[in-house]
């Protein structure tokens, strides 16, 4: 079955470290979302691609980076930047020039500060 | 730039009680409006959406929702909630090749 695979469900990082989300999807979607959940404020988007080798700062890009080198991947790092890294990290992906089908999401990745 | 507003943080209904969810959007040329629901510790899945034409649009799990441009909103309805509805909903707006921005979202508690 086609859908977008987030890994690992749960992670934890020392203060100091930086960590790296995976988010991979076979749908052949060209753009990929990634967001940020934090209770009460909705999601908040980080950073996006519609094409490979290209991507877009979200309204919360600081302290995180990006990589689009595949179609079907697009990894997230948390840096050591990010001041408040705890949060729960939604990936998306979408068919690019249509709204038709809305955005497919993963399962998320839960990052915990310890 | 386009934003969504859910009036409500939380929603606590009776099971077989009908509910509405509010959202409201602004902006100053045509856009897309979605609904998600989000159900513990699980990513979204697209319930409901407007893209033109009608603007009753019907969803999955007996939802339904109401694009009216002239109040710019996009309420979610269900005539009778079941315990199993208990998650959390999002309003989203979509406009040209931008991404998807979402409103806070609205927790549902369904109470037996």
């Amino acid at each position: 079955d086609g859908g977008i695979t987030q890994s690992p469900k749960y992670l934890f990082r020392k203060e100091g470290q930086n960590v790296t989300l995976s988010c991979e999807q076979n749908l052949n979607h060209d753009a990929m979302y990634w967001y940020r959940q934090d209770p009460g404020q909705g999601l908040r988007l980080i950073y996006y691609s519609q094409i490979v080798n290209d991507f877009q700062k979200g309204d919360i890009a600081e302290g995180y980076s990006v990589s689009r080198e595949k179609k079907e991947s697009f990894p997230l790092t948390v840096t050591s930047a990010q001041k408040n890294p705890t949060a729960f990290y939604l990936c998306a992906s979408s068919i690019t020039g249509t709204v038709n089908y809305g955005y497919t999401f993963g399962s998320g990745t839960r990052l915990t500060v310890v | 730039a386009q934003s969504v507003t859910q009036l409500d943080s939380q929603v606590p209904v009776f099971e077989e009680a009908p509910v509405e969810l509010r959202c409201n959007y602004s902006s100053s040329v045509s856009v897309y409006l979605f609904w998600y629901v989000q159900y513990p510790n699980q990513g979204l899945q697209l319930l409901l959406k407007y893209l033109s034409g009608s603007t009753l649009v019907k969803g999955i799990n007996g939802f339904e929702a109401e694009f009216n441009k002239s109040q710019t909103s996009f309420h979610l309805r269900k005539p009778s909630v079941h315990i199993s509805d208990t998650a959390e909903y999002f309003c989203a707006v979509i406009k040209g090749n931008t991404p998807l921005v979402f409103g806070k979202g609205t927790r549902l508690s369904v109470i037996a």
